[in-house]
């Protein structure tokens, strides 16, 4: 089976950097997702890793290690918008394709 | 290009009813899943569609059910609605290639049983 592990909640300032991590334990594994979702939105898509290292993206990087069962999610120069859910979600070999584990998600709050 | 639409938005049955969902993908797109959320136990797949055919499946039981037609519009049903199959329900829709890993989702139905 698979499992996943996020912080439920975290709170960091505006213009700071936080760090989300995730640790999962899977049978195959063929890449990990972050996903933002704002309350009453839909999941969107923020990146995807499926060999270790760091993966940068404008103020949003992704870092993976396979071994370590282990990915984070950096945010720089936060904003008041940053405020969202952000889940992490693994992709299996034996799930397809298009069908993701995912985590129950970390809620990032900005304040001032 | 328009994103994946779902309806309807908002939904509310009664216990023993049933309902069907509708998910149209972005064009072009081949593959649909659909997932359940909820506060406690987050985002869930249920299935996803290809080319009309069920190619995966979650860990639901068999009271979910669904379908996808030749245009690739995508419906789900859930048939004798318990009060836990309250919930948030996504469509993602993605392109078939090979590289094509990023899945989109619809803004969702809300369904609320009484």
């Amino acid at each position: 089976g698979q499992n996943i592990d996020q912080p439920t909640e975290m709170t960091a300032t505006e213009g700071a950097i936080v760090q989300i991590n995730c640790t999962y334990q899977t049978s195959g594994f063929n890449g990990l997702f972050w996903y933002q979702q704002h309350a009453g939105e839909a999941p969107t898509f923020l990146s995807y890793n499926v060999l270790d290292g760091l993966e940068e993206k404008g103020r949003f990087s992704s870092f993976l290690s396979r071994s370590k069962g282990y990915s984070y999610l950096l945010l720089k120069e936060l904003q008041m918008k940053d405020s969202a859910s952000y889940l992490c979600a693994v992709r299996t070999d034996q799930t397809g394709a298009n069908n993701l584990f995912f985590g129950t998600g970390t809620r990032l709050t900005v304040i001032p | 290009k328009a994103g994946v639409t779902q309806t309807p938005r908002y939904l509310i049955k009664t216990r023993g009813q049933q309902v069907t969902l509708s998910c149209s993908p972005i064009s072009g797109h081949r593959s649909v899943s659909w997932y359940q959320q909820t506060p406690g136990q987050g985002l869930q797949f249920l299935f996803e569609y290809f080319s009309e055919t069920q190619r995966n499946k979650g860990n639901f039981p068999g009271r979910f059910s669904g379908r996808q037609f030749s245009n690739s519009r995508s419906e789900m049903n859930v048939s004798t609605l318990e009060l836990g199959d309250s919930a948030l329900y996504l469509c993602a829709s993605r392109s078939a290639g090979g590289s094509a890993y990023e899945q989109y989702f619809g803004p969702g139905t809300r369904l609320t049983v009484t």
